[in-house]
């Protein structure tokens, strides 16, 4: 079956931008959560999304924002691009919130320029 | 602030060797943990997970826990050039929520 899916893989946007990252969850899951990937900090945690409700949240600015609709799949949004923001944005799915691991997407890769 | 800690590495080992990941949790109410690795410039790969203390075998690798030392490991038997990847450890805290905390990584090396 297929994987995550996100898109797009790749943007490059500039300072002051907004952008919106798509992700599809593997069919049935109905957990999705959102990680922010750079080579200074590791793997952070931004939100987790389940049933269309947020769950839980990490400790990023209020730019980050994020939503899931009723066929589970999410988009994420930064508003007002700064140049740290360029980082590796993962998504995983799960079939809720407290069963079994996480799945992860290719990933978007984000440039603020 | 709750952390999972792991040796950056990298731990290089020759090819048919064990290898053994370690990861330490701060968290006492932590009930699952993860193991996942990442090959450079792709996303994070689910290798194994285990909730209960004791050793978990899948194939090659071994996952261990042991919550009374917050300790759990990762061994990876008959290692292979194409082990070599960043492994990632994971830990979910109890109840309902969702988050996993990870370190940040150790790099494995499986020479010829």
């Amino acid at each position: 079956k297929a994987g995550v899916t996100q898109t797009p893989r790749y943007l490059i946007k500039t300072r002051g931008q907004q952008v919106t990252l798509s992700c599809s969850p593997i069919s049935g899951h109905r957990s999705v959560s959102w990680y922010q990937q750079t080579p200074g900090q590791g793997l952070q945690f931004l939100f987790e999304y389940f049933s269309e409700t947020q769950r839980n949240k990490g400790n990023f600015p209020g730019r980050f924002s994020g939503r899931q609709f009723s066929n589970s799949r999410s988009e994420m949004n930064v508003s007002t691009l700064e140049l740290g923001d360029s980082a590796l944005y993962l998504c995983a799915s799960s079939l809720s919130p407290t069963e079994g691991g996480y799945t992860f997407g290719s990933g978007t890769r984000l440039t603020v320029v | 602030q709750k952390e999972v800690e792991q040796n950056s590495g990298p731990l290089s080992v020759p090819e048919g060797a064990i290898a053994s990941l370690n990861c330490t949790y701060s968290d006492r109410g932590s009930q699952s943990f993860f193991w996942y690795r990442q090959y450079s410039g792709k996303s994070p790969e689910l290798i194994m997970f285990i909730y209960s203390n004791g050793d978990k075998e899948d194939g090659r690798f071994t996952a261990q826990l042991n919550k009374a030392s917050q300790y759990v490991s990762l061994l990876i038997r008959d290692s292979q050039p194409s082990d070599s990847a960043t492994y990632l450890c994971a830990v979910k805290e109890s109840g309902t929520a969702s988050k996993l905390t990870f370190g940040t990584g150790t790099r494995l090396q499986v020479t010829l």
